[in-house]
Parts: C-alpha cells; structure tokens; sequence
C-alpha cells in the first residue's frame, strides 16, 4: 500500500519565477492537505483540497494556489516566488467522511530553495 | 479558534530516562489532539491521537500522552528514552474541517 508521494524532492528557483509541485495521495484518500514548514518552524496550512474544489484555506498570498485532478492527486502552484517562499512543503492525504479527527497522513516533503 | 503551545524548543534527556514533552491547546469546541514526529529531511509521522474516547492515549514506539480537560493539556511521554528519539516532535489540534494547527515544536535530544 504506498504512502503519500511527492516530487520533486527538492527544487532550486530564483526570485520572480514559478513552481509546481505535486502531491499523490495515500491509496483510498480522497481529501489532500497542503502545509509549508519553514525552517525551525511547525507546518502552517495553505488549503485543502477534496472532489476538486478548495474546501478550505489558510492564510496564505494568491500567489499560492492549487489543483486536484479525478484521481485524487494534487498540484500546489507558487507564483513570483519569494525568498520567503523557502521552505519544505508538505502534502498530506485523509479521508472526508471520517471528519476532523482522520489521521492525515503525510509525505516526505518537497524542500524549495528560492534564490 | 484553536492554537497549540509547546513549552520548551529543546529538551534534552539521558538514554533510559523518562520523556516529557508539554503541549497546551486552545479550543472553543471539543479538540481532536495529535502528536507527530519528524526526522530530519522527512515528513511527519502520526505518534498518536486524541479522540475524545480513553483520556489516556497510547501510541507507536512506547509513547503515550493524556489528555487533561481542565488544564488544557496533552503532554507527551515516554518511560524510558532511547537514541532513536532524537527528533522534532510537533503538537496539533484539528479544526471541524480538518485543518491542522501546528505548536513550534519540540526537539528532542538523546544522551548516550
């Protein structure tokens, strides 16, 4: 039963450009989590996605947004990056019916080094 | 709305000797409470969670942590340390959506 991935594992940017980063969910989840950890840090929510549609955000710049295809996987897209953007970006699968109290598992983390 | 409080950014124990990591919630409704580890260079890992079922929760790895409703606590232990502890433990409450609000956490340090 594979876990949650993500890639890629790590990515260099410059100031102003643009990044994808991608998230497949734990086998049966339906809902996926976004979290950006900075350095020395605790994982702040970005949003959270589920059939599609952003169910929830955080307090987080349109400058971040994403996706969620039919199979469950989903993208975070970052624009004009910022040297804050730097930080490990962590995807995390659950699943909807079980409430606020599903564990959500978590990925490996995508590091982002904006330059 | 929720928010978490780890006290202490480091603590360091000896080998054998008892872990204690604190965390203090804040939370209008009733809390869904999380421990997760984390590994250098790896995602979080769930420990264990709260519920509201057994106050007293025990999880992976010999950790355990009791949720206290009148001191808004849910500190996590472990009788006896071992090296392979070493790591960054984070506290969370969930919201009703399922949003996961993260405490600064703690890094644990182990001493032969």
């Amino acid at each position: 039963d594979a876990g949650v991935t993500q890639s890629p594992t790590h990515l260099i940017k410059t100031r102003g450009q643009q990044v994808t980063l991608r998230c497949s969910p734990k086998s049966g989840h339906d809902t996926v989590s976004w979290y950006q950890q900075a350095l020395g840090q605790g994982p702040q929510f970005i949003f959270q996605y589920y059939e599609e549609e952003e169910r929830q955000r955080g307090n987080f710049p349109d400058r971040f947004s994403g996706h969620q295809f039919p199979n469950y996987s989903s993208e975070l897209n970052v624009n004009a990056l910022l040297l804050g953007d730097s930080a490990l970006y962590l995807c995390a699968s659950s699943l909807v019916r079980r409430g606020a109290s599903d564990t959500q598992y978590f990925g490996p983390g995508t590091r982002l080094t904006v330059l | 709305a929720q928010s978490v409080t780890q006290l202490g950014s480091h603590v360091s124990v000896s080998e054998g000797a008892l872990v204690l990591l604190r965390c203090n919630y804040s939370s209008s409704v009733p809390p869904y409470l999380f421990w997760y580890v984390q590994y250098p260079n790896q995602g979080l890992q769930l420990l264990l969670k709260y519920t509201s079922a057994a106050t007293l929760v025990k999880g992976i790895n010999g950790f355990e942590a009791e949720f206290k409703k009148s001191e808004t606590s849910f500190h996590l232990t472990k009788p006896s340390a071992h090296m392979s502890d070493a790591a960054e433990y984070f506290c969370a409450v969930s919201d009703p959506v399922g949003k996961l609000i993260f405490g600064q956490g703690t890094e644990l340090s182990v001493k032969p």
